[in-house]
């Protein structure tokens, strides 16, 4: 079944202890991207990769990491998490950029306390 | 640049029509349509292409309107099942990246 895999779905943690989000694909996409999720704010865009090794900022991207070694894998980093990243963040993939449907995984709720 | 949706909320009886609209300062490329329904992951509806694309399946239908970098989304005949936010998505002659809208929550009453 083709699908994006993120985990965990819920995570309530402490400011400052370093987490990651992990965000897995089986379409062989070559874009793939995370999401922000905030009442009123819609969905804002964290940082895209356009393929392995290639990754960019999206619209806020302060305090988030992203790597994409493999196509498959695209995990969000927080280093040092503050309350302000409480939020629900989607993973996205698609084979292009704009061009093509977007399939999200199930979300993520993240509480920093 | 993020686009403008509107309205951001509307409610309607079961059998009654609505349009949302898309609307970028940016010249596009593409235009997407999602709908996300409480707690759950936006799912895909349709993407637009071309200027003057329209389309549609079952009774909900988009069109593009590339010159006034526009789109709108009808829904005709609403039923209890179209409940939910409704998100643009854009994309942009140059670059890579895509926004959505800030979406339109949507509310189908018997």
């Amino acid at each position: 079944e083709a699908q994006v895999t993120q985990n965990p779905r819920y995570l309530i943690t402490v400011t400052g202890k370093k987490l990651t989000v992990t965000c897995s694909q089986n379409m062989n996409h070559e874009y793939m991207s995370w999401y922000r999720q905030d009442p009123g704010l819609g969905l804002r865009q964290i940082y895209y990769s356009m393929n392995v090794e290639v990754t960019d900022k999206g619209d806020v991207p302060e305090g988030y990491k992203v790597s994409r070694k493999e196509k498959r894998n695209f995990p969000l980093i927080l280093e040092s998490p503050s309350p302000n990243q409480t939020s629900l963040y989607f993973c996205a993939s698609s084979f292009t950029s704009t061009g093509s449907a977007k399939h999200f995984g199930d979300g993520t709720r993240l509480s920093i306390l | 640049q993020q686009p403008v949706q509107s309205p951001q909320a509307v409610i309607l009886r079961e059998g009654e029509d609505a349009v949302i609209n898309c609307s970028s300062s940016k010249a596009l490329y593409s235009v997407h349509w999602y709908r996300q329904k409480h707690g759950e992951a936006p799912v895909f509806l349709m993407i637009l292409l071309k200027g003057g694309e329209q389309k549609g399946h079952d009774k909900i239908s988009a069109s593009f309107n590339e010159k006034k970098q526009q789109s709108s989304l009808y829904l005709t005949a609403s039923q209890l099942s179209y409940s939910g936010t409704y998100f643009c998505g854009t994309g942009e002659n140059t670059g890579n990246q895509f926004y959505f809208g800030t979406g339109t929550s949507l509310t189908v009453i018997p």
